[in-house]
């Protein structure tokens, strides 16, 4: 099974910081990455798939990067609805690997 | 409105049985896998297995396999999640969802509201 990591656990930022989430996996997956924010009481809300494709809706301060085993996910300018728990996702046929999480809160 | 819709949540007993359910509206629902994701309080999301409603193909993860039963009701739109014997460890609140069919971004863009699912004695 491919593993999924994602650093830090928690990230204390200002409002209109930028931050960067990091995401390995244990193997290649090339870009079968996908990035969810959930906020308290909420559903994930997807926000990036194919690793750097932004989904209809979702501003532009967020942006996904990486292939293979790295990825990372930056919000440029911290919104304060930006302020949630983030998570990466390996997707394919047989497999749905989330990590464990970021926690983006604010400081 | 594409949506999905879970059904309310449940306080059960070790050892019995529960079957809960996702339908799906505003789309063709045997066009997309259905996914099914745990979230224990407090703690991350897990992914359970899939399930394609056209065949009922279902494919579970490791973890769940031989713990859970996947269905669905392509008449009624509907997927289901089923235990046969509960544990207190099953408490927690349950997701379906839906992959979209776009190949290479097949992630998982519409989600239900969550099923609650409470097992003590």
């Amino acid at each position: 099974d491919i593993q999924m990591t994602q650093s830090p656990s928690t990230l204390s930022a200002f409002i209109g910081g930028r931050v960067t989430i990091t995401c390995r996996a244990s193997e290649n997956i090339n870009t079968s990455l996908a990035w969810y924010q959930q906020k308290g009481g909420q559903a994930p809300n997807l926000l990036i798939s194919r690793a750097s494709i932004l989904e209809t809706g979702v501003p532009s301060t967020f942006r996904g990067s990486g292939s293979g085993t790295e990825f990372a996910l930056t919000i440029s300018s911290l919104q304060p609805e930006d302020f949630a728990t983030y998570y990466c996702q390996h997707y394919n046929s047989y497999s749905g690997t989330f990590g464990p999480g970021t926690k983006v809160e604010f400081k | 409105e594409e949506q999905l819709v879970q059904s309310g949540a449940e306080v059960k007993k070790p050892g019995e049985s529960l079957k809960i359910s996702c339908k799906g509206s505003g789309y063709t629902f045997s066009d997309n896998w259905i996914g099914w994701v745990r979230q224990r309080p407090g703690k991350g999301l897990e992914w359970m297995g899939i399930i394609w409603p056209g065949d009922s193909d279902a494919r579970y993860s490791p973890s769940f396999q031989g713990q859970v039963i996947f269905s669905v009701d392509t008449s009624g739109s509907t997927a289901f999640l089923q235990w046969t014997s509960l544990e207190a460890s099953d408490t927690a609140l349950y997701y379906c969802a839906r992959r979209k069919k776009i190949p290479g971004r097949d992630a998982y863009d519409i989600w239900g509201q969550g099923t609650m699912v409470t097992v003590s004695s």
